[in-house]
């Protein structure tokens, strides 16, 4: 079965501390690795794709990394601002649809 | 572009009523999604639709669910009758490049069912 878990479900920060977030995932041909960015009250918001192991994708203080078993999301000296749940999505190969994990929630304090 | 937009933002009913979740995509967008978020399974997709037919309707949990698209810009999520099991919040959200792509989503719709 498809299966996406994130850790962990929760994490603070002070500002300037650096972290980053798992997401390790089992599934049928992975066809691309999805980060999303939910603030509360809100829909979630599209971050990076990955799409083979190896790569790399920045943005910010944030890059997203991907190895054949799981992604890092890498928060590099985070800002209050950076307080969000961050979901971590795969696309599985035989369905083609988007597989969400729970969640990490990182809460950065000034 | 004003993105993905959802009504109501809430909404508050009975056991047994039914209920209508309204979506408009972002234009140009030919893939649009319904997507139901809980603290207990995370982010589900329930169906999804491309050039306003239905694809993929295997995560609707029941037949109490029915999701229609009328047309290229609307798209309306049902529930009837509606239980407590189903309070949830309901995104919807749109891609123009299919189901694995890069989805844009509305705010949400917070269900309440008491």
């Amino acid at each position: 079965e498809d299966q996406v878990t994130q850790s962990p479900e929760a994490l603070r920060l002070q500002e300037g501390e650096s972290s980053s977030l798992n997401c390790s995932y089992t599934v049928s041909g992975l066809r691309g690795l999805f980060w999303y960015r939910q603030d509360p009250g809100k829909g979630p918001e599209f971050l990076f794709t990955l799409y083979s192991a190896g790569e790399e994708k920045e943005k910010e203080r944030l890059k997203a990394t991907l190895t054949k078993k799981e992604s890092f999301l890498h928060i590099t000296a985070p800002k209050p601002e950076d307080s969000a749940t961050y979901l971590c999505a795969v696309q599985a190969g035989n369905t083609g649809k988007l597989i969400f994990g729970q969640g990490t929630t990182l809460q950065v304090k000034p | 572009d004003a993105g993905v937009i959802q009504s109501p933002r809430h909404e508050v009913t009975e056991m047994g009523q039914e209920v209508t979740l309204r979506c408009k995509p972002i234009s140009g967008h030919d893939y649009l999604f319904w997507y139901r978020q809980t603290m207990m399974r995370g982010l589900e997709l329930l169906i999804y639709f491309n050039n306003n037919v239905p694809i993929d309707d295997s995560g609707m949990p029941e037949d109490r669910f029915s999701a229609k698209m009328p047309n290229a810009s609307f798209s309306t999520l049902k529930i009837q009758p509606s239980e407590p099991r189903d309070s949830a919040v309901y995104f919807c959200a749109s891609s123009d490049r299919g189901p694995g792509r890069t989805l844009h989503f509305g705010n949400g719709t917070r269900l309440t069912v008491t």
